[in-house]
Parts: C-alpha cells; sequence; structure tokens
C-alpha cells in the first residue's frame, strides 16, 4: 500500500525551462510534505517542505505547491540547471506509534539537458 | 557541527549471516531513523529510536532490530540476513520536532 507516489520514475528537461515533479498522496493524515534530492552515493538532502495548512512555499528556483482536496502536491523548478539533474524524492510526515516517520515515494530521476 | 556518519560504505554478506550497521547523529539531535531504500524505490521507514527507547516500527520482521546509544549513535542489526535484504540503509538524525539529516548510506549486498 503505497502512501505516497511518484508515478514518473523519469523526467528530462531542457535547460532554463521549467521542471514539474508530481507526488499524490493517500493518506489525509499526513501534515507536513518535504522534497529531498537525492545524487548518488550521498544520502537524500533536503530541499523544500511545506506545511498542510498552506499551498504554496517559495524558495528561489524552488516552489512547492500543495492541493489538499486532490491530495497531490508538486515541485517546481525554474529555470532548471545541469547541476539540478538527480532523483527527486517526494515524502510526507505522518505518525507511526508515538514517532513522526517520514513515508517516501519511489523518486523521478531529473535530468536536466544542457 | 558534524552531520551524519554511516559505517560501512559498502559490505557484502552471505544469505544466513548476521550484519551491524552503524550510525553516529549529528550534533544536538537525539532522534534517530532507520530506512530502507531498494533499488529503484523510496526509502521505506523501519524504525526509529529517541533517547534510547524505541518509539516507532514500520513493517519490517523482527530480524531487523537496533538499539540507540546515550551519545545518541545508533546501531541496526540484521539477522539470518535474506537475499532481498540487499539494499541502501540509510540512517537520519534529527531533533524531536527539527528536519531530518541523512548520511550516505551503508549499501549492503547478501549473496
Amino acid at each position: 500500500d503505497q502512501q505516497v507516489k511518484q508515478n514518473s520514475p523519469s523526467l528530462s528537461v531542457q535547460e532554463g525551462r521549467i521542471s514539474i515533479l508530481n507526488c499524490d498522496y493517500t493518506n489525509s493524515m499526513f501534515d507536513y510534505f518535504l522534497w529531498y534530492k537525492k545524487y548518488p552515493a550521498e544520502g537524500p538532502t533536503f530541499l523544500i517542505s511545506i506545511s498542510s495548512i498552506k499551498d504554496k512555499n517559495e524558495d528561489g528556483r524552488f516552489t512547492v505547491f500543495l492541493n489538499k482536496s486532490a491530495k497531490h502536491l508538486s515541485l517546481h523548478i525554474v529555470p532548471s540547471q545541469p547541476g539540478d539533474s538527480a532523483v527527486y524524492f517526494c515524502a510526507a510526515f505522518g505518525e507511526s506509534g508515538s514517532a513522526r516517520q517520514l513515508t517516501f515515494g519511489s523518486g523521478t530521476q531529473l535530468t536536466v539537458l544542457p | 557541527e558534524t552531520g551524519v556518519t554511516q559505517s560501512p560504505t559498502h559490505l557484502i554478506k552471505t544469505r544466513g549471516q548476521q550484519v551491524t550497521l552503524r550510525c553516529s547523529s549529528q550534533s544536538g539531535h537525539n532522534t534517530v531513523s532507520w530506512y530502507q531504500q531498494a533499488l529503484g524505490q523510496g526509502p521505506q521507514f523501519i524504525f526509529q529510536y529517541y533517547r534510547e527507547e524505541k518509539n516507532g516500527r514500520g513493517n519490517f520482521p523482527p530480524r531487523f532490530s537496533g538499539l540507540q546509544f546515550p551519545n545518541y549513535s545508533s546501531e541496526l542489526n540484521v539477522n539470518a540476513l535474506e537475499l532481498d535484504d540487499s539494499a541502501l540503509y540509510l540512517c537520519a538524525s534529527s531533533d524531536r520536532l527539527g528536519g531530518y539529516t541523512f548520511g550516505s548510506g551503508t549499501r549492503l549486498t547478501v549473496v
């Protein structure tokens, strides 16, 4: 039972254009959502987050949109740069016992072409 | 301020053996979470320790166990290794309400 889904395993975008990565979730108890970026041989690094009480959060070239009614969030990167090429994971905070655990999607490999 | 360090970085074990993976948490963090990332999948929650007590567990069999030490470093132990245990094991530290800092992971291969 995948509670966080990233249905696009890969995405290629031209440098300078917009990258849009999508994520769907099923658990309405999730209250905080995050995007992580992962390079090979490194752990995931935090990129941007959004609380469930907001619908948009922006940080430089990165913007996350949350549509609670559709249980959908997206990450926009504009303009895309070759250094943005990595695997992007969508994640959500929920409860497991007394722990707040992160539930991850399966990731989207973004390739930004020069 | 040091980050999260995991050891070893790579490991090859034989089916049926036991393995111990180690994680040192970031300075000031008292919570450690372990994740398993199989090839082509996202990280899956194994369990979490807060101040040496386990306070959450994912859907993993009892073969997966762990502990946290007074300095908040942590171990993940896996007994009776199976081929499907081959994965990247990630450790993340956090303070109780803060963001996670992930280590680079231990790549375990079971043959």
